[in-house]
């Protein structure tokens, strides 16, 4: 599975757009890109997931760019209750295991 | 709830002494995955089920770590001989069948060894 690289930590004024970026310049066609986030003392929550469309469920929109080589995902009115820490994972068609990074720590500040 | 059930949520035990974790999985999924996770450090993983077999373990799996998935639903967690380097939370996370299926984990165990 193809590395990715995050900043270490963001921060984003409450009510406002979260915008988190994620670089997988390795990903190859078959890779999805996975965002998971984890707020303190508890699991990882799946957030979303894509392949070469944008996309938007109820929590996040996913935003990749032509050349797959980055993504951004995007929280469109953060609460302070999104402070938490995101993982971007690159992960196969068919693979098993999720890869985790140190993930960007986002603080939303009131 | 629905959701994956780990217990207990807390164990503190003293080094030398074996612990066993337990891990309910969402019903139907059959995938099963474990991880540990330290302070301040992503997830990092540690064996991966397909209904009772075990299909891949991490080199992080030391001969005193075991897991199981006797009838391809509920999983345990055996650490022997506990050490103080093992104290970390263990998550684990279920998956349905199928590609491109995203995986929901439990709250996790909290293991202190003192």
């Amino acid at each position: 599975d193809a590395k990715t690289t995050q900043p270490p930590s963001m921060d984003c004024a409450e009510g406002r757009a979260a915008n988190l970026p994620c670089n997988h310049s390795t990903i190859s066609g078959n890779e999805y890109v996975y965002w998971y986030r984890q707020i303190h003392s508890q699991g990882p929550q799946y957030i979303i997931h894509g392949l070469k469309n944008n996309e938007t469920n109820e929590m996040a929109s996913l935003i990749i760019t032509e050349d797959r080589k980055s993504s951004t995902l995007i929280l469109p009115h953060a609460t302070l209750r999104d402070t938490a820490v995101y993982y971007c994972i690159v992960r196969g068609e068919y693979g098993n295991k999720l890869v985790f990074g140190a993930g960007t720590i986002l603080r939303v500040k009131s | 709830d629905t959701g994956v059930s780990q217990n207990p949520r807390h164990k503190i035990t003293k080094r030398g002494q074996n612990v066993t974790f337990r891990c309910d999985p969402i019903s139907e999924h059959n995938r099963l995955y474990w991880y540990r996770q330290t302070l301040g450090q992503g997830p990092e993983f540690l064996t991966y089920f397909q209904n009772e077999a075990q299909l891949e373990k991490s080199r992080l799996l030391s001969d005193r770590f075991s897991a199981e998935r006797p009838k391809g639903s509920f999983s345990t967690l055996e650490i022997q001989r506990t050490e103080q380097g093992d104290s970390a939370m263990y998550l684990c996370a279920s998956s349905p069948r199928g590609p491109n299926t995203e995986a929901f984990f439990g709250q996790g165990t909290r293991l202190t060894v003192v």
